[in-house]
């Protein structure tokens, strides 16, 4: 099974709705985090989470909000989806201390119409 | 303003070439990754450098710290390595990472 998983894998939705994506890892990290994906654009950092009581705001979090439901689950929600926000979605954790590498989850491919 | 740039963003060579991949950064950073991008989307770490040069198979990652450099090196290219490779830096006294925008590489046979 793999370490981090994200549902769902690819979701189209309407403009104006509320979508929650979420994610779930096994390796027993405290750090978690949710990236965008553009063409043509780096991964940006939508949110990050260092433990469960902590939610920091990343670069472009306007229009986006997270859980941190356990230690294994962050979800981000579009509280209203705009066509703007169509992307691919990333998951990723990290064990922190020092030890930068961290483990992305497969995706999920949004496009809002 | 915290930036990393990459160079190609397209690269196409022939299987059995050899591959630089460059990166290049703005101001001091405390660790540098290499990542990797397959075709259906899923994203893996190569490498983590603070210095130096790292190997892996036929992969080889440097960084010099004093002009802000890094290279990414595929020996003996072959087409299963065809993906986007990302470089990622985490600044000092940053918790984040800030990525490149990537090096697409198509190998043909």
């Amino acid at each position: 099974d793999a370490d981090v998983t994200q549902t769902p894998r690819n979701r189209i939705t309407k403009t104006g709705k509320r979508i929650m994506l979420e994610c779930s890892q096994t390796k027993g990290h405290d750090r978690m985090y949710w990236y965008r994906q553009d063409p043509g654009l780096g991964l940006r950092l939508i949110y990050y989470s260092f433990d469960v009581k902590d939610i920091n705001k990343g670069e472009i979090s306007d229009g986006y909000s997270v859980s941190r439901q356990a230690q294994a689950k962050f979800s981000l929600s579009l509280e209203s989806a705009i066509p703007n926000q169509t992307a691919l979605y990333f998951c990723a954790t990290g064990e922190g201390g020092g030890v930068d590498t961290q483990y992305f989850g497969p995706g999920t491919r949004l496009t809002v119409l | 303003k915290n930036e990393v740039e990459q160079s190609p963003q397209n690269l196409t060579a022939q299987e059995g070439e050899f591959i630089t991949i460059n990166c290049s950064y703005s101001v001091g950073i405390s660790a540098l990754h290499w990542l990797q991008q397959h075709p259906g989307g899923g994203i893996v770490s190569l490498f983590m450098l603070s210095s130096g040069k790292k190997k892996h198979g036929r992969l080889i990652a440097t960084i010099n710290i004093q002009e802000k450099h890094s290279s990414l090196h595929i020996t003996a290219s072959h087409p299963r390595d065809s993906a986007v490779y990302i470089c990622a830096v985490r600044f000092g006294g940053s918790e984040k990472l800030v990525f490149g925008k990537g090096t697409k590489l198509t190998v043909n046979p």
